[in-house]
């Protein structure tokens, strides 16, 4: 596609259920990021990948989080047993390279613990 | 060390006015500093972006000011228009991993008609 293409666009779930979060990036980027935007903030950095390895998951804030990149195109952001601290903006962005240069974020998923 | 603090937090501006945000960082390992702007709903795009080697740049109506020795950045919309409103955010990344954008909390422009 055109852009950076994120499914699903919002996603209601209970308390410690599971939930994936999908990202399909601009084609031809190598790199790729996972952000997360809680209400009236900035984006803050949670993963990236460059290829299929994740090069730096150091923003993820804790090990219910985790995401995997198998082909090196299209990433999944899981989340195991949510919280409601958890509901925000999962944003997915992607960039020729993880180097410099500008990155494309995607629209979102709204993810809502309840 | 690793924030960048953006002010105000929310700015009214009358159609054809100025606009100004400002932001501020620490870490002097920061090299290169993007302005993005966002819709509600939409993620963020990016407006301009600049790097310390120069102390001003200009695209169109958008130009950022930095000033390297006091660490400040700041955006400047000249004649504001009702479709500039939005959010702005700047943001910081260095050469140690220039992925790592930290973004600041954000502007919410109104440009009032």
């Amino acid at each position: 596609g055109a852009g950076v293409s994120q499914t699903p666009s919002n996603k209601v779930t209970e308390k410690g259920k599971y939930v994936e979060l999908r990202c399909d990036p601009i084609s031809g980027h190598t790199a790729l990021y996972w952000y997360r935007q809680s209400l009236g903030q900035g984006p803050e950095f949670l993963i990236y990948f460059q290829g299929t390895g994740a090069a730096d998951d150091s923003g993820l804030p804790n090990d219910r989080f985790f995401a995997v990149r198998p082909e090196g195109s299209v990433s999944t952001l899981k989340i195991q047993r949510t919280e409601r601290g958890d509901s925000a903006v999962y944003l997915c962005a992607s960039s020729f390279s993880g180097v410099t240069g500008e990155l494309f974020f995607g629209e979102g998923s709204r993810l809502t613990v309840l | 060390q690793q924030q960048v603090k953006q002010s105000p937090q929310s700015l009214i501006v009358q159609k054809g006015g100025i606009s100004i945000i400002n932001c501020a960082y620490e870490n002097t390992a920061f090299d290169y500093f993007p302005w993005y702007q966002q819709f509600p709903g939409k993620g963020p795009a990016l407006l301009i972006a600049i790097r310390p080697d120069v102390s001003e740049k200009k695209e169109g109506r958008f130009t950022i000011s930095f000033n390297k020795s006091a660490k400040q950045f700041s955006l400047h919309i000249m004649d504001s228009q009702p479709g500039d409103s939005a959010t702005y955010f700047c943001a910081a990344s260095g050469t140690s991993g220039t992925y790592k954008y930290i973004f600041g909390t954000g502007t919410r422009l109104k440009v009032l008609a």
